[in-house]
């Protein structure tokens, strides 16, 4: 199994462009989340999908938008990039939402917005 | 929402023992895990409880009281490859994970 990956591994953006990182999980996980590290700050929620058609808004979801259409599949989108979203961006994904189930995460994107 | 506080930074010695504090205020707590992060890589699950006490898993151990919302992760006999950064995390109701801003752990020769 290759567990949770994730596309783009770097990307440089300039301001106001757009772009879509990719999730996927290979373990047939119901719920997938998606994170932003920042120095100093920890991971913090942006959305999460309970299940393949829904999405809910988590800490930060202000500028993003997500896609789940596939179980396997967790897309996140920056309409309008902002200097203020240069992160590192990471995907998870769980068996089940409540339970003791542990989050798997992918490697990360790194994104610098210019 | 969640507010969670564990130090910034800590250091020992190879052998030695750690242990790294987490406090937290929840509006509604469903579990709390502990997560490994070396530089540059994603976390990596290492301990979860929801009870109040002990949980062992080989030199790592994870404890927890929820009426003074504290939990600590023991790392045991440190190894130099325990050198990374440690993330304790509380789960609401809803399921979502809130992370601590992580605890940098080195270890020395």
């Amino acid at each position: 199994n290759a567990g949770v990956t994730q596309t783009p591994k770097f990307q440089v953006l300039k301001t106001g462009q757009s772009m879509t990182l990719q999730c996927a999980q290979d373990m047939n996980h119901n719920s997938m989340y998606w994170y932003r590290q920042d120095p100093g700050m920890g991971l913090r929620l942006i959305y999460y999908s309970a299940s393949e058609g829904t999405t809910d808004k988590g800490e930060v979801p202000d500028g993003y938008n997500v896609s789940r259409l596939k179980k396997q599949n967790f897309l996140l989108g920056l309409e309008s990039a902002a200097p203020s979203q240069t992160s590192v961006y990471f995907c998870a994904s769980s068996y089940e939402a409540g339970g003791p189930y542990e989050q798997y995460f992918g490697p990360g994107t790194r994104l610098t917005v210019t | 929402g969640q507010n969670i506080d564990q130090p910034t930074e800590m250091t020992a010695t190879e052998g030695a023992i750690v242990q790294i504090n987490c406090t937290y205020q929840t509006s509604g707590f469903n579990g709390l895990f502990w997560y490994q992060q070396h530089a540059g890589e994603a976390p990596t699950f290492l301990s979860y409880n929801v009870l109040d006490g002990l949980e062992e898993k080989g030199r790592f151990s994870s404890f927890l009281s929820r009426s003074k919302g504290y939990s600590y992760l023991l790392l045991k006999e440190l190894q130099m490859k325990d050198s990374a950064s440690y993330l304790c995390a509380v789960r609401d109701r809803d399921y979502k994970l809130s992370f601590g801003a992580g605890t940098t752990v080195t270890v020395r020769a």
